[in-house]
């Protein structure tokens, strides 16, 4: 398998635009974690998934995000609209069960000025 | 909900010596308690993790141990290496209806050569 895949690996953007952020988890894989990265807060969850069930989206920011996984091998992480304090690294993770050992993507640095 | 909290924020060591890096938790419910390691520009990665039922665990350089009654957890790295170089978060997993990791703002170790 190859991994977690995450795409695009960089984003810059202006402020007030749509941002699209996808993961292809690893296969037979159940579980779905989308994860923040900044040096102020460290690694935050946004939200989680199983079996492409949104169970958690508690530490979701606000309206302007949104997450969606409409198949097992898919999900998006969805801004809008972008602010410059959105500027971080996400993260997509995945495990086959809540407490097994997370597969993180490369990540995807997000740049929002 | 939990509250890891992680100590010391950075840490610099001599090569060859020991390193130790605590955490401390909130929910006493928690029983999983995993260690990923981040180097510079890269993904977090599970080292070692522990479950509740034991208190302690080796893998050949690295240790966990639990005290679930104090409810703190450490690692531990001896005859450190240049490579042991990275970012290092803890985690632990609540459960108030959902199963899911809090990690704790990760500790910044260096390596003297």
């Amino acid at each position: 398998d190859a991994g977690v895949i995450q795409s695009p690996r960089h984003e810059v953007t202006e402020m007030g635009q749509e941002v699209t952020l996808r993961c292809k988890p690893i296969s037979g894989h159940d579980y779905l974690f989308w994860y923040r990265q900044t040096m102020m807060r460290g690694l935050e969850l946004l939200i989680y998934f199983n079996n492409n069930v949104p169970i958690d989206d508690s530490g979701m920011p606000e309206d302007r995000f949104s997450a969606k996984m409409p198949n097992a091998s898919f999900s998006t992480l969805k801004i809008q609209p972008s602010e410059p304090r959105d500027s971080a690294v996400y993260f997509c993770a995945s495990s086959p069960g809540p407490l097994d050992e997370q597969y993180f993507g490369p990540g995807t640095r997000l740049t929002v000025t | 909900g939990e509250n890891v909290e992680q100590h010391p924020s950075t840490l610099s060591v001599q090569e060859g010596d020991s390193a130790v890096i605590k955490c401390t938790y909130s929910d006493s419910a928690s029983n999983y308690f995993p260690w990923y390691k981040q180097e510079l520009g890269k993904r977090p990665q599970l080292i070692i993790d522990i479950r509740s039922n034991v208190g302690e665990k080796k893998d050949q350089r690295i240790a966990v141990t639990l005290n679930k009654t104090a409810k703190h957890f450490s690692l531990h790295i001896t005859e450190t290496q240049p490579e042991d170089s990275a970012v290092y978060f803890c985690a632990a997993n609540t459960n108030f209806g959902n199963e899911k990791l809090t990690f704790g703002t990760g500790t910044r170790l260096t390596i003297i050569p």
